[in-house]
């Protein structure tokens, strides 16, 4: 079935880096825009970033610009977001989410993973 | 970037009701508007795309309507598996912003 499976979550201290990945399977991953999607404690969703689904173009929101990377291997589907000066607003659950393009709408999410960033 | 405004943040219903949540766009968004259903612990699920459009094996009692700044989600005979926070999404560009979100409690 269908399914994103997203690793890699944890405590960090504040500055740190972290990499979370998320495993794509049961779909044709190299065809579908991927995305970021975090969700701070008892707060609301927030858009973090996307990639096409070649890998060539990439949007990030203005709260991680330059502070975070996604990036994707199409040949192991896998997504991943490298999170490098990490702050204390940075913890969140971090959602790894499809775009289905034809419906502009994120039509399959993971189950999330949690990064806590705190000294 | 566009500013989506969910109301109310908060509602209790009875078994059976009917419900409106409203979500507003800061500017147009024509039907690029998105309902998301989110359970505790969970992640979200899409219940409507395109405004309108039920996602397939979302029951019928949802619906949706509004074109430009101003749309509504209905429930028309609440459930108790609806208990959830729903979430309005705008995917008409870059960043694609959420509201800030509905909780629905069952009375």
């Amino acid at each position: 079935q269908v399914q994103l499976v997203e690793s890699g979550g944890g405590v960090v201290q504040p500055g740190g880096s972290l990499r979370v990945s998320c495993a794509a399977s049961g779909f044709r991953f190299s065809s579908y825009g991927m995305n970021w999607v975090r969700q701070s404690p008892g707060k609301g969703l927030e858009w973090v970033a996307s990639i096409h689904y070649a890998g060539k173009i990439k949007y990030y929101a203005d709260s991680v610009k330059g502070r975070i990377t996604i990036s994707r291997d199409n040949s192991k589907n896998t997504l991943y977001l490298e999170m490098n000066s990490l702050r204390a607003e940075d913890t969140a659950v971090y959602y790894c989410v499809r775009l289905e393009l034809r419906r502009g709408a994120f039509d399959i999410w993971g189950q999330g993973t949690m990064v806590t960033v705190s000294s | 970037e566009i500013q989506m405004t969910q109301s109310p943040s908060s509602l209790s219903a009875s078994v059976g009701d009917s419900v409106t949540i409203s979500c507003r766009a800061s500017q147009s968004i024509s039907t690029y508007l998105n309902w998301y259903q989110q359970k505790p612990g969970k992640a979200p699920n899409l219940l409507l795309y395109a405004a309108s459009t039920l996602e397939s094996g979302v029951p019928s009692r949802f619906s949706g309507s509004g074109s430009g700044t101003d749309f509504t989600l209905t429930i028309s005979s609440l459930q108790p598996e609806d208990s959830a926070t729903y979430y309005c999404q705008q995917s008409y560009t870059t960043p694609q912003t959420f509201g800030q979100g509905t909780k629905v409690e069952i009375k």
